[in-house]
């Protein structure tokens, strides 16, 4: 069974450009959650998506945003970029988005703001 | 305010000693606590959940156990490849992190041959 996976692995933008970063859940889950990840504040959450819907969402500001498409496929945008915007970004997908169910994470998008 | 605190933030272990890594929380109401490995580059991978106080989990040689404020990650005679940062998360019940896991600083383990 395939896992989690997220494009790209790796970009490189300037200050004020925007970025679309893209992730395919695990085959049967519905629920895509969005993680920031960076040395200082360790794994925060950005968002979560449940059939095509935010049920969630993190304490990020407006810039920071996502959607999910019908085949659970997510994408989350990040506008007018800051060089505090560096970090991994990674996607958890689960069976749902209630309950106790495990998330999957996949590799994870390194982004660097130069 | 839903937090998880780990300690210690690293651990040097010798091949085949044993030890253990803590994670304390602090929620409204716990829905699940989630332990997931994380190498150097990769996204984490899950490990473990538990649900109640008194749940334990296993697997090969790493124990979860799980208290009403706490839980323990044993780690038994660890090998080299055991090297990675674990972390630990919670789920919590209403509020406003419902849903969605709040994860500690992570404990860095380094198991020298």
């Amino acid at each position: 069974k395939a896992g989690v996976t997220q494009t790209p692995r790796y970009l490189i933008k300037t200050r004020g450009q925007q970025v679309t970063l893209s992730c395919s859940p695990i085959s049967g889950h519905r629920s895509v959650s969005w993680y920031q990840q960076t040395p200082g504040q360790g794994l925060q959450f950005l968002f979560e998506y449940f059939s095509e819907t935010q049920r969630n969402k993190g304490n990020f500001p407006g810039r920071f945003s996502g959607r999910q498409f019908s085949n659970s496929r997510s994408e989350m945008n990040v506008s007018t970029l800051e060089l505090g915007d560096s970090a991994l970004y990674l996607c958890a997908s689960s069976r749902t988005g209630t309950g106790g169910y495990e998330q999957y994470f996949g590799p994870g998008t390194r982004l660097t703001v130069t | 305010e839903d937090q998880v605190t780990q300690s210690p933030e690293a651990l040097r272990l010798q091949e085949g000693e044993s030890s253990s890594l803590n994670c304390s929380y602090t929620v409204s109401g716990l829905r699940g606590l989630f332990w997931y490995r994380q190498d150097p580059g990769k996204g984490p991978e899950f490990l473990f959940t538990l649900y109640s106080a008194g749940e334990e989990k296993e697997k090969e040689r790493l124990k979860a156990t799980l208290t009403k404020k706490e839980s323990f990650l044993h780690i038994t005679a660890p090998k080299p490849e055991d090297s990675a940062t674990y972390l630990c998360a919670v789920q919590a019940v209403g509020g406003g992190s419902q849903g969605n896991l709040i994860f500690g600083k992570g404990t860095k383990l380094s198991v020298k041959p």
